[in-house]
């Protein structure tokens, strides 16, 4: 089964302070991508940052980035210098591969609701 | 340039009706997925759609079905509505196959009563 686990249903960080969102997942397939969203208030998921399974560098983007453990199906986000901009539910996800129709299908956690206080 | 537009964004039905959903996708992409996401958890896969054919379905049962026209939009049906179809339903959209990142609508908030 394929799954990706978020074990902080919430969490809170002050301004300007850096936090860090944990995600484990479980896949048998061997190519894969991984990826944080965040969904505010508003509903629309954005792409935060994502990350090929074979490249072993840590993506970062801008003040976002991650730390890839591939032994560990560990997959955590860093956020650092937080604004109030960035209150949201991140999601992480992994999307693998149908190999006959090339066609991409992305699991979910169940997300971490991440508050920002002035 | 327009993202993915969804409509309606409210729906409220009654069980046993049917739904139609509808998707256009942002401007250059051709593939458009769609997931259900329940209230206090992740989105879950329903399926793909590309050149106009169900390229890859999720754990879903056949009330579940789908379209894509030649512009590239998308309309997700479900048919015979259950009391736990409620949830808000996202399309998403990317060019071509393969690790295409997502772009996702804001969602139809279906409730069915």
């Amino acid at each position: 089964a394929q799954t990706v686990t978020q074990s902080q249903p919430e969490m809170s960080v002050q301004e300007a302070e850096t936090v860090t969102l944990s995600c484990t997942y479980d896949t048998s397939e061997s190519n894969y991508y991984l990826f944080w969203y965040k969904q505010p208030p508003s509903r629309q998921m954005i792409l935060v940052i994502r990350q090929e399974a074979y490249k072993q560098q840590n993506a970062t983007e801008n003040r976002f980035s991650v730390n890839f453990q591939k032994a560990a199906k560990s997959f955590s986000l860093k956020i650092s210098d937080s604004q109030l901009g960035d209150t949201a539910m991140y999601f992480c996800a992994f999307m693998t591969l149908n190999y006959n129709t090339n066609a991409g299908k992305s699991t979910f956690g169940d997300g971490t609701t991440l508050t920002v206080k002035p | 340039d327009a993202g993915v537009t969804q409509s309606p964004t409210h729906l409220i039905k009654t069980r046993g009706q049917q739904v139609t959903l509808r998707c256009s996708p942002k401007s250059g992409h051709d593939t458009v997925s769609w997931y259900q996401q329940a209230l206090g958890q992740g989105p879950q896969f329903i399926f793909q759609y590309y050149e106009e054919e169900e390229r890859q379905r999720g754990n879903f049962p056949d009330r579940f079905s789908g379209h894509q026209f030649p512009n590239y939009s998308s309309e997700l049906n479900v048919n015979a509505l259950l009391l736990g179809d409620s949830a808000l339903y996202l399309c998403a959209s990317s060019f071509g196959r393969g690790f295409s990142p997502l772009h996702f609508g804001n969602g139809t908030r279906l409730t069915v009563t």
